[in-house]
């Protein structure tokens, strides 16, 4: 078991700039959730997938955003036209369908924004 | 979602025990009560759950208050690995959790 695993880890890009991160689950795990950490503060829900099935988008989530898990395997999150208040930690984690009471999160993905 | 009240910050002596208060007043009567820590540099790391009784792991205890309307976190020996943000989060489904500011655990040898 390799846990969740996030790339890039850290990202610096240009406002404007378009990026995208990849989240490869646990394996037997069906269900991931994207979240994003700004500092000082608790991690936010931005959505969720079941299988490929996006099931839940969180109004944090702006027309820039678009998340996919086209095989129901990993998933990626893509923010268009980055902008300085993107800068943060988005973390991503996964569970297996009946064990909703425990999420297993990956270290994270650090973008900051210029 | 319910709202949560845990201490800002708290301190422990090592190998000491430490109690983790949560004030949940809000609470649903078919919201569990999650706890997750983070670590530095980390992402968040499942404690434990549960829904009216107590309930034990490897890891920490949880003890519920009678209206639910409270609960504590237990850690029986504190290490220095303890030292985390311990987030507090009731919610009838793992699938969308609320993270507040959660409690800064400071640990001391």
């Amino acid at each position: 078991d390799t846990g969740v695993s996030q790339n890039p880890r850290h990202k610096i890009t240009k406002r404007g700039q378009n990026v995208t991160f990849r989240c490869d689950p646990i394996s037997e795990h069906n269900r991931l959730y994207w979240y994003r950490q700004t500092l000082g503060q608790g991690p936010e829900f931005l959505t969720y997938f079941q299988n490929e099935a996006q099931l839940e988008k969180s109004r944090l989530l702006s027309d820039r955003f678009s998340a996919e898990r086209p095989k129901g395997s990993f998933s990626t999150l893509e923010i268009q036209r980055t902008e300085q208040g993107d800068s943060a930690m988005y973390l991503c984690a996964s569970s297996t369908y009946r064990g909703a009471g425990e999420l297993f999160f990956g270290e994270g993905s650090r973008l900051t924004v210029l | 979602d319910a709202k949560t009240t845990q201490p800002n910050s708290m301190e422990s002596n090592e190998e000491e025990p430490v109690h983790l208060p949560c004030n949940h007043s809000t609470i649903s009567g078919t919201d569990y009560i999650h706890w997750y820590r983070q670590l530095p540099s980390q992402g968040p790391e499942y404690v434990i759950h549960g829904l009216t009784s107590n309930v034990n792991n490897r890891m920490a205890s949880l003890a519920i208050a009678e209206d639910r309307k409270s609960s504590t976190l237990i850690l029986h020996r504190a290490t220095l690995r303890d030292a985390a943000v311990y987030y507090c989060i009731p919610s009838i489904t793992a699938s969308k959790l609320t993270f507040g500011t959660g409690t800064r655990l400071q640990v001391t040898l």
